[in-house]
This record gives C-alpha cells, structure tokens and sequence, in this order.
C-alpha cells in the first residue's frame, strides 16, 4: 500500500504567474482535500474532491482550483500568484465518505515560494 | 465563525516530563476531531475521537473528548526527545477540517 505522494517538492514562482501542484491518493482512497499552511499556522482548507466532484470550499478566492481524476489522483491550479500564497501545500486523502467520521492521510506537501 | 483553538501555543519540557496539550473548539457541525504531529512536512494521524469520555491511548499518548464543554487534551507521559514536534488538534464539521495553530513541543535531553 503506497502513501500519499505530491509534487514537485518545492517551486519558486514569479508574482501574477500560474502553477499546478499534483498529488496521488493513498490506495483505496477516493476523497482528497488541499490545505495551505503558512509559517507558525495551522493547515487551512482549499477544497475537497470527493469522486471527482468538488465537495466542500474554504474561504479561497477562486483562482485556487482544483480537479480530481478517475483514478483519484488531483491538482490544484493557483493563478495569478501573489505574494502570500507562498505556503506548504498540503494534500490529504481519506477513504470513502460514508456519512461517518474517517482520518485523513497527509502527503510530504510541496513548498511555493512566490516571488 | 466555525474555529479550533489550541494552548499552550509552545511548550519546553525535559525528558521525562509529563505534558497536557488542550484543544477547544467552536464548531456548528461535529463530526470527530483528530490530532496529529507534524515534525518536518507532513502532519502524521495519531488518533481520532468522536465519543465522550472513552480514552484513546497508543503507547505513551493518550487523548480524551468532552462534547459536553467542547474540548479535548493529548497527554504525553514519559516524554523523549523524539516527541518534539508539533501537535495539531482539527475537527471534521462534515464537509472541511478546520485546525488550531498547533502546540510546538520541545523536549530537552
């Protein structure tokens, strides 16, 4: 059984540039969630997918957006970078929503720096 | 505004030590809540807590849940220095996990 994995592990970006960030679910996983973590916070949540739907929003403007794949797999897209978008990136996934609670499962993050 | 709380916001203990990290929360929606530690990147899962009252415990740590007063702690007995970390307390609302700042941990030899 394979963790969740992300990438790239880091990237530096230009102001008002766009980027894509990847994640791969655990196995047998089929909900995904994106959180940002700034220096000294908590994760914040971005969104959910869940069956390639998005299924829950944060409070993010909407150049933060993201898909999910057949095969659970998900990006998150960031347009127009602006300074305090440099952050970890944080994807999690987690079994089947079945209506009861259910853990998440963390990847190593990728680190933006927006320049 | 749905918002987790977590004190003390840094803590710096000596091996051995005995320590108490609090969460509280203030959410519409309960579903579970959950802590983690986060050393380096990723936060890894160590328990979550949807009843009152019942202990959850995986070797030296432990943590219970009062729906009543809307808190929960994490013990750590014995404390090593591998346990510096940062804790992380988040509650499941349904449809978004909201989590506290953290409590950073440092344990001295």
């Amino acid at each position: 059984e394979t963790g969740v994995t992300q990438s790239p592990t880091h990237l530096i970006k230009t102001r008002g540039q766009q980027v894509t960030l990847r994640c791969s679910s655990q196995s047998g996983h089929n909900t995904v969630s994106w959180y940002q973590q700034a220096l000294g916070q908590g994760p914040q949540f971005i969104f959910q997918y869940y069956r390639e739907e998005e299924n829950g929003r944060g409070n993010f403007p909407p150049r933060f957006s993201g898909l999910q794949f057949p095969n659970y797999s998900s990006e998150l897209n960031v347009n127009a970078l602006e300074l305090d978008d440099s952050a970890l990136y944080l994807c999690a996934s987690s079994p089947a929503r079945t209506g009861t609670a259910y853990e998440q499962y963390f990847g190593p993050g990728t680190r933006l720096t927006v320049t | 505004e749905d918002k987790v709380v977590q004190s003390p916001l840094s803590l710096v203990v000596h091996e051995g030590d005995t320590v108490t990290l609090n969460c509280s929360y203030e959410v519409t929606n309960f579903r579970s809540l959950l802590w983690y530690k986060q050393e380096k990147k990723a936060p890894t899962f160590l328990f979550m807590l949807t009843s009152s009252g019942i202990e959850k415990k995986s070797g030296r740590l432990s943590s219970i849940l009062d729906k009543k007063e809307l808190f929960s702690i994490l013990n750590i007995t014995a404390t090593q220095t591998g346990d510096s970390a940062v804790y992380l307390c988040a509650v499941d609302t349904g449809n978004q996990f909201y989590f506290g700042t953290g409590t950073s941990l440092t344990v001295i030899p």
